[in-house]
């Protein structure tokens, strides 16, 4: 079953900061939210991660709400580089393998307008 | 940062021909890798967790008699496509986590460019 949601695309002008919105209403206190990006015919790359605090690197923001029910990620000025599918992410535990998993919904298909 | 190193990146090939697919961590020891598949304009599925040095856990609905897994070193894991099919045709990607990441989901999966196979 799908924890998190996301809409099916976004689009976003060039140089424009970009939104990416994301629910996980039943996140668990332990839960890390993960964002990971698949450019076309690539594997997918990671973006960013966090629990509580917003968090920030070279590539992105990650805002978290208060509840954690949901997130944002924000990246400051689109480039053409940055059209892909935003996957966001809560890892889960695969008890059989014994170890965590990523498991991919269908994530957020961004376009970016030259 | 870490980099997962995927070859080939691209397999043409015909019926019934078995394909092996390489992934390596080229600057950190992998002790879990997994290997996921994903059809166009479709997300990716896990296919199979391998951990160095045992058997991998496929996931519900993957032959494992089809899809063999051998991840025999730190650095290096391989999937055989035995007797492959056109329906076998798809995007496959690997991935690899450090060594004592098993059980901590505050680390990042790195994952190799992926190797689009194509069976005639």
């Amino acid at each position: 079953d799908a924890k998190t949601t996301q809409p099916n695309s976004m689009e976003s002008n060039e140089e424009e900061p970009v939104h990416l919105p994301c629910n996980h209403s039943t996140i668990s206190g332990t839960d890390y939210i993960h964002w990971y990006r698949q450019l076309p015919s690539q594997g997918p790359e990671y973006v960013i991660h966090g629990l509580t605090s917003n968090v920030n690197n070279r590539m992105a923001s990650l805002a978290i709400a208060e509840d954690r029910k949901s997130s944002t990620l924000i990246l400051h000025r689109a480039t053409l580089r940055d059209a892909a599918v935003y996957y966001c992410i809560l890892r889960d535990l695969n008890s059989g393998a014994g170890s965590y998993q990523l498991t991919f919904g269908k994530g957020t298909k961004l376009s970016v307008i030259p | 940062g870490a980099v997962v190193s995927q070859h080939p990146s691209r397999v043409i090939c015909k019926s019934g021909t078995s394909v092996k697919i390489e992934c390596r961590s080229l600057d950190f020891q992998a002790t879990t890798m997994f290997w996921y598949r994903q059809f166009p304009k479709q997300s990716l599925m896990l296919m199979a967790t391998s951990n160095e040095g045992s058997k991998a856990t496929y996931e519900q609905g993957v032959e494992k008699d089809k899809f063999l897994i051998n991840h025999a070193s730190l650095t290096l894991s391989t999937l055989t496509v035995t007797s492959a099919h056109p329906e076998d045709s798809s995007f496959y990607i690997c991935s690899a986590r450090g060594h004592g990441q098993a059980w901590d989901s505050n680390q990042p999966q790195h994952f190799g460019d992926g190797t689009r196979l194509s069976i005639l």
